[in-house]
């Protein structure tokens, strides 16, 4: 089956940088994407990689090694409003089917 | 552009009730997708439509969910008859058709409690 997992919580300070790491253990791989979610509210999207390597969006920077099924969120200069729940998403199935990994949950303190 | 819309935001009901989700996608997402999030847990996918077609219901319990999506556009989401173990969100996404790999837009989200 598939399956991705992360580490349930991460603790930081403001203004410091954090990494939320995924392991996946998936067939049929064509990329891994990270969703942020609030408590209550919807997953939004953040970042997607279809190739090895690291995309920036502002703060937020995301890496892939298909080789070690291995990636990781990096979240910079971190704001109280970041405390959220992280999760990987894998794209599998044909390349049509999100596969949602465990959560992590991000506590920003002061 | 207005996003993902789901109604109602939280609904309460004894087991063995009916229930029922809508959800209305982005104008122009051909492709909407049901997902079930457990508490602490990542979304789970129900079933995935593209157009009115159901491409990929493997993922539903059929004996007791059904969904639909007549015209292609709005899609309800039913349980008959809901068990205690149903409690969860009910989260309706949509993304553009055609194409692997595309970014899902997600709706705030159905907060189910059976008592």
């Amino acid at each position: 089956g598939q399956s991705l997992e992360q580490p349930s919580e991460v603790t930081a300070v403001e203004g410091a940088i954090v990494q939320i790491n995924c392991t996946y253990q998936t067939s049929g791989f064509y990329g891994l994407s990270w969703y942020q979610q609030h408590d209550g509210g919807a997953p939004t999207f953040l970042s997607y990689n279809a190739l090895d390597g690291l995309e920036e969006t502002g703060r937020f920077s995301s890496f892939l090694s298909r080789s070690d099924s291995y990636g990781y969120l990096l979240l910079q200069e971190l704001q109280m409003k970041d405390s959220a729940s992280y999760f990987c998403a894998g794209f599998t199935g044909g390349g049509n089917k999100l596969t949602f990994g465990t959560g992590t949950q991000l506590k920003v303190e002061l | 552009e207005a996003g993902v819309v789901q109604s109602p935001r939280y609904k309460i009901i004894e087991k063995k009730q009916p229930v029922a989700f809508w959800c209305n996608p982005i104008s122009g997402h051909n492709t909407l997708y049901w997902y079930r999030q457990n508490l602490g847990q990542g979304p789970e996918l129900l079933i995935r439509y593209e157009n009115e077609e159901a491409v990929d219901d493997s993922q539903l319990p059929k004996d007791r969910f059904s969904a639909e999506r007549l015209k292609g556009v709005d899609s309800t989401l039913k349980i008959q008859p809901a068990e205690l173990g149903d409690s969860a969100v009910y989260l309706c996404a949509s993304s553009l058709a055609g194409a692997v790999q595309e970014t899902q837009y997600f709706g705030p989200g159905t907060r189910l409690l059976v008592l």
